[in-house]
């Protein structure tokens, strides 16, 4: 079955990287955009941009530019996600979603939480 | 502050049937893009429950419909079921001068009584 499965929770410092990956299966990986989302904790669901998996090219959201990096690796059919410089509010669970369509999303990924704390 | 309006919460008793607007504007909804909806059990990853504005993927029961006017989209789900207690979130894309993207509703937390 299609499925998306991310890296376990992580806790880092301020100033810290990270990076979250999100592999596929179930599916042929190339043929559909990954897009990246992010939920604060007790807050809604906030778009952070995609990246076409076919030719690596990605995009980001207002808000994500900069200490954000969408990266792929085709030959084992995952994406990531790494951050940068972590600040507290980049404390978060992030998720990865296959774009279908009309950029609906399914599945997602169980999600990763991010804990950022000194 | 979301690109389109839920209301935060919305109640029901087990059996009735309760609706739940997304309010967008001409850059969104209104521009013709279609609205997505997912729902979000407590400490789960949301779930596609509706597409391309009233479309049901597998598996998904009929009791869970959508549908889209103008700059406004609604979810209705009847014979409502403890089960169904969770957030929902509306999604659709927006494209004005200042850029374009997937939006997010603020989501709705549905109480069942």
């Amino acid at each position: 079955q299609v499925q998306l499965v991310q890296s376990g929770s992580e806790l880092k410092k301020p100033g810290a990287s990270v990076k979250v990956s999100c592999k596929a299966s179930g599916y042929t990986f190339t043929s559909y955009a990954m897009n990246w989302v992010r939920q604060a904790p007790g807050q809604g669901l906030e778009w952070m941009g995609w990246i076409n998996t076919n030719t690596g090219n990605p995009t980001y959201a207002q808000g994500f530019t900069g200490r954000f990096v969408f990266s792929l690796d085709t030959s084992v059919s995952t994406a990531y996600l790494q951050i940068s410089s972590l600040k507290a509010e980049d404390t978060a669970v992030y998720y990865c979603a296959r774009e279908w369509g009309n950029n609906w999303f399914d599945p997602w990924g169980q999600g990763t939480l991010v804990t950022v704390s000194s | 502050q979301s690109v389109l309006t839920q209301p935060p919460s919305v109640s029901g008793a087990p059996g009735q049937r309760v609706t739940i607007s997304c309010t967008g504007s001409s850059s969104n909804i209104g521009a013709g893009y279609d609205v997505h909806w997912y729902q979000q059990l407590p400490g789960t990853a949301p779930k596609l429950l509706i597409y391309g504005n009233s479309n049901r993927p597998s598996g998904v029961p009929d009791r869970f419909s959508g549908s889209k006017s103008g700059t406004s989209a609604s979810l209705a789900i009847t014979g409502l079921q403890a089960e169904d207690e969770a957030d929902y979130y509306c999604q659709s894309y927006d494209s004005s001068l200042s850029g374009s993207g997937v939006v997010f509703g603020g989501g709705t937390k549905l109480t069942v009584l």
